[in-house]
């Protein structure tokens, strides 16, 4: 059965620093993996999505990189905004579970002005 | 301009009542699919539609039902909801067809659900 973890549970950081959430997961037989943002009582907003032959994924100041044989993904986050404070989940589709994703319980990440 | 709409966005019931769920999307998606998300949480998948196909997950609890009139909406009737039931509802859509798994998930702004 498929586990995905996210180290750490949470993470304040001051305004303006740059920063790398964790996403670990154990069977490496993935299709593609998902990092989402999702803020307090709201819905899922997908950040990246990198294919399993792909090893990193950008866009502006996030870039998700993917080491598949190891089980592992990070989410970069440059110059981090007050804004970007959020719960961030990664979610992980196995090659053979068609549609299903497995989900970690998340980053809760808050950036102090 | 929202893809993915739930409705209501706080629902509360009593334990016990029928509730329904409501999902529509404008994407024209051939999956959709619900979540369960408890605090602090992973999102739990109960089931999800392949186009008409209804596919439950296991661990579901028949105490949940869904409904899929059409492509654009889809239905989470819960028969009996109990104290443990109260959660974020989450719908969301994707496009899934031979050899193109790798389509983004498109989420609504979710329901929550209390239960008194």
């Amino acid at each position: 059965k498929q586990e995905v973890t996210q180290i750490p549970a949470a993470l304040s950081v001051p305004e303006g620093e740059n920063l790398v959430l964790n996403c670990s997961f154990t069977d490496s037989a993935i299709y593609n993996l998902q990092w989402f943002r999702q803020d307090p009582g709201k819905g899922l907003t997908s950040l990246l999505l990198i294919q399993s032959s792909q090893r990193e994924q950008t866009s502006g100041r996030l870039n998700a990189s993917l080491d598949k044989s190891s089980g592992r993904s990070t989410l970069y986050i440059a110059a981090s905004q007050p804004g970007d404070s959020a719960t961030y989940l990664c979610a992980v589709r196995k090659e053979t579970s068609g549609s299903r994703l497995t989900f970690g319980e998340g980053t809760q990440l808050t950036v102090n002005p | 301009d929202a893809m993915v709409i739930q409705n209501p966005r706080y629902q509360v019931t009593q334990f016990g009542k029928p509730v329904t769920l409501s999902c529509s999307q404008t994407l024209n998606h051939n999956v959709m699919y619900w979540y369960q998300q408890k605090s602090s949480q992973a999102p739990k998948l109960l089931f999800h539609y392949y186009d008409k196909d209804f596919n439950n997950e296991a661990d579901t609890p028949d105490n949940f039902q869904s409904r899929r009139p059409n492509t654009s909406f889809c239905f989470l009737d819960i028969r009996s909801p109990g104290l443990g039931d109260a959660a974020m509802y989450l719908c969301a859509t994707s496009r899934v067809g031979r050899g193109r798994t790798n389509e983004k998930l498109f989420f609504g702004s979710g329901t929550q659900l209390s239960v008194l």
